[in-house]
């Protein structure tokens, strides 16, 4: 069974300030996805990585695949409240495993 | 379009009461999932679907029963619900397996 530890749990910040979020795991993926869950809703893809080193940005929010394919990041540059949400990542293979995630909230 | 629908959005049972819940999808995607979503717990697979006719165990069916007659739908079926099912569930579909889900926006389920 594959795991995924995602960290921090919690994070709650600024607006405008920095922060990265990490997606861990002993096992290796074939790609790997991250969502955004907003409260009352169900989780919205945000992107897939697929290659090892992979980096991809979506505006501020950039993505890295790690070169093992057992991790991923990502960071947001200048948060601001409509970033606020539950970041989930979720990782392929036998089948697709979730996350916990991380709840973040960017204070005005 | 759209997208992935559920229905109900709440609902209250009581302990050994059954209902279904609704789900359906106009992206004609083959691929669909139940999910249970509790806090601290992540999200956990209930059943999956490949496509019309064709279900199977995820990693939680026990007190779930599914059925997938038509591309567009996979209902839930919840039989003598107990206190242990009180959750957010949610279905899901894609076009690939296990990749790229459209989620719909959740039932929030509680047996009391």
């Amino acid at each position: 069974t594959q795991l995924l530890e995602q960290s921090p749990q919690f994070l709650s910040i600024q607006e405008g300030e920095n922060l990265t979020v990490y997606c861990n795991s002993s096992s290796v993926f074939s790609s790997l996805q991250w969502y955004r869950q907003e409260p009352g809703e169900g989780p919205v893809l945000l992107v897939t990585v697929v290659t090892g080193g992979e980096v991809k940005k979506l505006k501020r929010l950039t993505f890295q695949f790690g070169d093992a394919r057992k991790d991923s990041s990502l960071h947001i540059t200048a948060a601001q409240p409509g970033d606020t949400g539950l970041y989930l990542c979720a990782g392929r293979a036998d089948g697709l495993t979730f996350g916990k995630g991380t709840h973040l909230i960017i204070q005005p | 379009n759209a997208g992935v629908t559920q229905t109900p959005k709440f609902r209250i049972l009581k302990i050994g009461q059954s209902m279904t819940l609704q789900c359906t999808q106009d992206m004609n995607h083959n691929y669909m999932y139940w999910y249970r979503q509790d806090p601290g717990m992540g999200l956990k697979l209930i059943y999956y679907s490949v496509g019309a006719g064709i279900t199977d165990k995820g990693e939680v069916p026990n007190g779930y029963n599914v059925s997938r007659s038509t591309t567009e739908d996979f209902p839930l079926r919840l039989e003598l619900a107990a206190p242990s099912q009180t959750s957010v569930y949610f279905c899901a579909s894609s076009y690939v397996g296990d990749y790229g889900y459209t989620f719909g926006s959740g039932t929030r389920l509680t047996v009391v």
